[in-house]
């Protein structure tokens, strides 16, 4: 199982670009990087996916070094509604293999006026 | 339209007691799945299901007993309620991505808002 490690909690402000960076040095080949955004009382939403180098939709972008041991989650111009719980998964694609992904505690991310 | 819908939201009770959540999905998703979130915010995979086929079973109680009646619908029953079953249950769906091969899916889950079990 790849374990991700990834910082508790983070502060910002609106408007400031937020990076949250997970590791995951035990990544398989087969293994893809998935993020998800929790906000309290809701199931958890996919933001983006990715398997290396960068990648970016309206939301956010990922960047995946070439050892594809981490990764990191860009957010644009932050308001605060984009504070949540941020997750970071790694895990193959194959549906039979859910339970190879884990959720971690995730990041907690507080945005302030 | 709520994409992964499930019923109850909330549900108090009383150990020992046997209840029920459902979950509905509108995607047309192959697969579904039942996690488990506990006080400490952990989401833990449970059970998943593809076409109605059990494909996961994790290290679950057999109190626990998911039914899919349809690729649609996927049902959670929990026998003799603990008190340590109180939780948050969360649904999901996810596409197969068939033109990489059976079992592939896209690997964007789909969660309902969650069932928030008390037992007292």
């Amino acid at each position: 199982l790849a374990k991700t490690t990834q910082p508790i909690s983070m502060d910002s402000y609106e408007g400031q670009e937020v990076n949250i960076t997970c590791s995951h040095n035990n990544i398989a080949t087969n293994d893809y990087i998935t993020w998800y955004q929790q906000f309290p009382s809701q199931g958890p939403r996919f933001i983006i996916q990715g398997y290396k180098t960068k990648v970016t939709n309206e939301v956010a972008s990922l960047f995946i070094p070439a050892d594809r041991k981490s990764s990191t989650l860009s957010l644009p111009r932050v308001s605060l509604s984009d504070t949540a719980v941020y997750y970071c998964l790694v895990g193959p694609r194959w549906y039979s293999s859910a339970s190879k992904i884990i959720f971690g505690s995730g990041t907690r991310l507080s945005i302030r006026p | 339209d709520t994409a992964v819908s499930q019923t109850p939201k909330y549900l108090v009770t009383q150990m020992g007691n046997d209840k029920s959540i459902k979950c509905e999905q509108n995607l047309g998703h192959d697969t579904m799945y039942w996690y488990k979130q506990d006080s400490k915010k952990f989401l833990k995979i449970m059970f998943s299901y593809n076409n109605k086929e059990l494909i996961i079973n994790e290290t679950v109680p057999n109190r626990f007993s998911p039914k899919s009646p349809d690729k649609a619908h996927l049902n959670l029953h929990i026998n003799s309620l603990e008190l340590g079953d109180s939780a948050v249950y969360f649904c999901a769906s996810s596409q197969d991505s068939g033109g990489q091969g059976v079992g592939w899916n896209t690997g964007e889950l789909f969660f309902g808002e969650g069932s928030r079990l008390t037992v007292l």
